[in-house]
């Protein structure tokens, strides 16, 4: 059974600073992985979507990588700003019978002013 | 717009009142599914519809049922609630299961 798990938990920077955040999955048999942000009381909102295929995927200040190999996805943020705190879920779409999706715990992000 | 709508967004009930979230969709997306978030747990998926007429079960279906009778809509059905169904649910809807997916706000549900 797939497991997704996130590093770390939570995060506190200063303004300005790139960023690296980490997602790992068990059964690499994926179809892609999606990155979302999610705001205290909001719902998702898609940040980058990665096909199996692909090895990165990249928008504005962010971008993010696949290892299939390794069972790991990193979203990096550059220049981070304080709009972009939120928490942040990486997704992973199983290529089995079941196309069912299993999200990770999130990292809570908090961009200081 | 294109969006995924959800009713109600909040919503208090008692143990045992059946009761209905609907979920709709206006971008004709043939995959459609329905989330609950809780915390510790993160967000766990319940059941999926990958088109009109077909829906199969996620990770935490039990106590759970769906419809898919039309594309749009995709109501979540809880026959008879009890207090461990209290969560944050999201609908969600793309293209097929393998392109972005877009979420609604969330209906947060409290059974007592």
């Amino acid at each position: 059974k797939q497991e997704v798990t996130q590093i770390p938990a939570a995060l506190s920077v200063p303004e300005g600073e790139n960023l690296v955040l980490n997602c790992s999955f068990t059964d690499s048999a994926i179809y892609n992985l999606q990155w979302f942000r999610q705001d205290p009381g909001k719902g998702l909102t898609s940040l980058l979507l990665i096909q199996s295929s692909q090895r990165e995927q990249t928008s504005g200040r962010l971008n993010a990588s696949l290892d299939k190999s390794s069972g790991r996805s990193t979203l990096y943020i550059a220049a981070s700003q304080p709009g972009d705190s939120a928490t942040y879920l990486c997704a992973a779409l199983g290529r089995g019978l079941g196309q069912n999706f299993v999200f990770g715990p999130g990292t809570r992000l908090s961009v200081l002013p | 717009e294109a969006q995924v709508t959800q009713n109600p967004r909040y919503l208090i009930t008692v143990t045992g009142k059946k009761l209905t979230v609907t979920c709709s969709q206006n971008m004709n997306h043939e995959y459609m599914s329905w989330y609950r978030q809780d915390p510790g747990l993160g967000l766990r998926q319940i059941y999926y519809s990958m088109n009109v007429e077909v829906t199969d079960k996620g990770d935490v279906p039990e106590g759970y049922k769906v419809s898919r009778k039309e594309k749009r809509n995709f109501p979540l059905i809880l026959e008879s609630p009890s207090p461990n169904q209290t969560s944050l649910y999201f609908c969600a809807s793309s293209f097929a299961s393998y392109n972005e997916q877009f979420f609604g706000p969330g209906t947060r549900l409290t059974v007592l």
